[in-house]
């Protein structure tokens, strides 16, 4: 079975503060694809990133970086010096063997951040 | 314009019902679905379809139908509203191919059943 936690249900820090959003994964599949996607308040839910199991490098994208490792079935997403339109509900999500009928995504609670001026 | 885009964004209604939202898709994806998102609940499946002959239930499909007109057009029914349907409703297309397993999602239906 597949399953996806994100511990931290809510999560505040002050402007420029790091913060590091976690994320644990279930799964025994070897092939499969993990995400983040963010939900401003606005609603919409956005595309973040995509990371497949068989590459573990990390990835940074201007003040975002996430940390995957396979040992610890975690896939961590890091935000430094945040900033107020940071502020946001994360989902991280997996997928595994996409191809296949049935296929789906599964994704974790989400994660609530709020980025104090 | 918006790859994926949801009519209405915010609808109201009453107990009993019926309720069709609409979803439609110009990033040429054969798969679509539904979700229904509820605070703390995160975002739970209530079908999918792989392609216009490919219905399939999701986590929550009881009180819902589904209907895939085109590749493009996946909608969504309420055939009697209830009040716990109230939520947040998201429709998604992804494209599996290629290695290019993502989700891309619509801006969402607010749905309100006084």
């Amino acid at each position: 079975a597949q399953k996806v936690t994100q511990a931290q249900t809510e999560i505040s820090v002050v402007e420029k503060e790091d913060v590091t959003l976690d994320c644990v994964y279930e799964t025994r599949d070897t092939t499969y694809y993990l995400f983040w996607y963010k939900q401003p308040p606005s609603g919409e839910l956005v595309f973040l990133i995509r990371r497949n199991s068989f590459d573990e490098q990390n990835e940074i994208s201007g003040r975002y970086s996430w940390n995957f490792q396979k040992s610890t079935s975690s896939f961590n997403f890091t935000i430094t010096a945040s900033q107020v339109v940071d502020s946001a509900v994360y989902f991280c999500a997996l997928s595994v063997r996409p191809l296949e009928p049935g296929n789906q995504f599964y994704f974790g609670t989400g994660t609530s951040l709020t980025v104090i001026p | 314009d918006a790859d994926v885009t949801q009519t209405p964004r915010n609808r109201i209604t009453k107990t009993g019902k019926r309720i069709m939202l609409e979803c439609s898709q110009t990033k040429g994806h054969d798969r679509m679905y539904w979700y229904r998102q509820d605070p703390g609940l995160g975002l739970r499946l209530i079908y999918y379809s792989f392609d216009v002959k490919d219905i399939n239930k999701g986590e929550i499909s009881d009180g819902y139908s589904v209907s895939r007109q085109a590749q493009a057009k996946f909608s969504l029914s309420l055939e009697s509203a209830i009040p716990n349907q109230t939520a947040l409703y998201f429709c998604a297309t992804r494209g599996a191919a290629g290695g290019t397993d993502t989700q891309y999602f619509g801006p969402g239906t607010r749905l309100t059943v006084l």
